[in-house]
């Protein structure tokens, strides 16, 4: 069980905007910056956002961060067939003294 | 460019140890955050260690607290995990990783399994 919680699939066509929600607690994410990762498979993780809303350089804006309360959000805007992919939010947790990770959600492109 | 290299993955028994390490280049390693995560077949990313940048501060999962350890070499660009008493558990790929922000680079991963 992840102390993050996220849906373990989301789903979208070609053009759609699709957003995967991130859900934590006031150890986490309601008193800490988030960061987003996207994971192809077979492939090492990826920095997508971080702290909350960023994006690395070479990211495309069509992916976009965001945080409220205790909650975190990842959308992507004009979703293509090679977003299909896992996304990872995580935090660190102040009570637990280390990061924590979300349980992950698998994006299906129709 | 930055460079990530772990090594030292293998099949060990339960109870045996292991000691991976983490070729660093392409960036000032001296300076940077370290970090250690993990993920076991089919399953998320799970956090195991970090290490600040002169070694001086290093925190460890509550789960492999007392039988992992991370260090660096910053002479020689390298970040180490050393693991004792391997569980069934701890089998997974274990990704080196930049910090500043945590997962700023990965490196390819190394293949821990823990089998008799």
């Amino acid at each position: 069980q992840s102390v993050l919680t996220q849906p373990p699939s989301a789903s979208g066509t070609p053009g759609q905007r699709v957003t995967i929600s991130c859900s934590g607690s006031t150890s986490n994410i309601g008193s800490k910056n988030v960061n987003w990762y996207q994971q192809f498979p077979g492939t090492a993780p990826k920095l997508l956002i971080y702290n909350n809303n960023q994006r690395p350089s070479g990211v495309p804006d069509r992916f976009s961060g965001s945080r409220s309360g205790t909650s975190a959000s990842l959308a992507i805007s004009g979703l293509q067939s090679e977003d299909e992919a896992d996304y990872y939010c995580a935090a660190w947790d102040v009570s637990l003294s280390g990061w924590v990770f979300g349980g992950g959600t698998k994006l299906t492109v129709l | 460019e930055v460079q990530l290299v772990e090594s030292g993955g293998g099949l060990v028994q339960p109870g045996g140890s292991l000691r991976l390490s983490c070729a660093a280049s392409g960036f000032t390693f001296s300076t940077s955050w370290m970090h250690w995560v993990r993920q076991a077949p089919g399953k998320g990313l799970m956090w195991v260690s970090h290490i600040n940048s002169d070694g001086s501060d290093r925190i460890h999962a509550a789960s492999v607290k007392g039988r992992f350890t991370i260090s660096r070499d910053n002479a020689k660009n390298t970040l180490y995990l050393e693991m004792n008493g391997l569980r069934a558990e701890d089998t997974a790929v274990y990704y080196c990783v930049r910090g500043g922000p945590l997962g700023a680079n990965w490196g390819q991963g190394t293949l821990v399994t823990v089998s008799s």
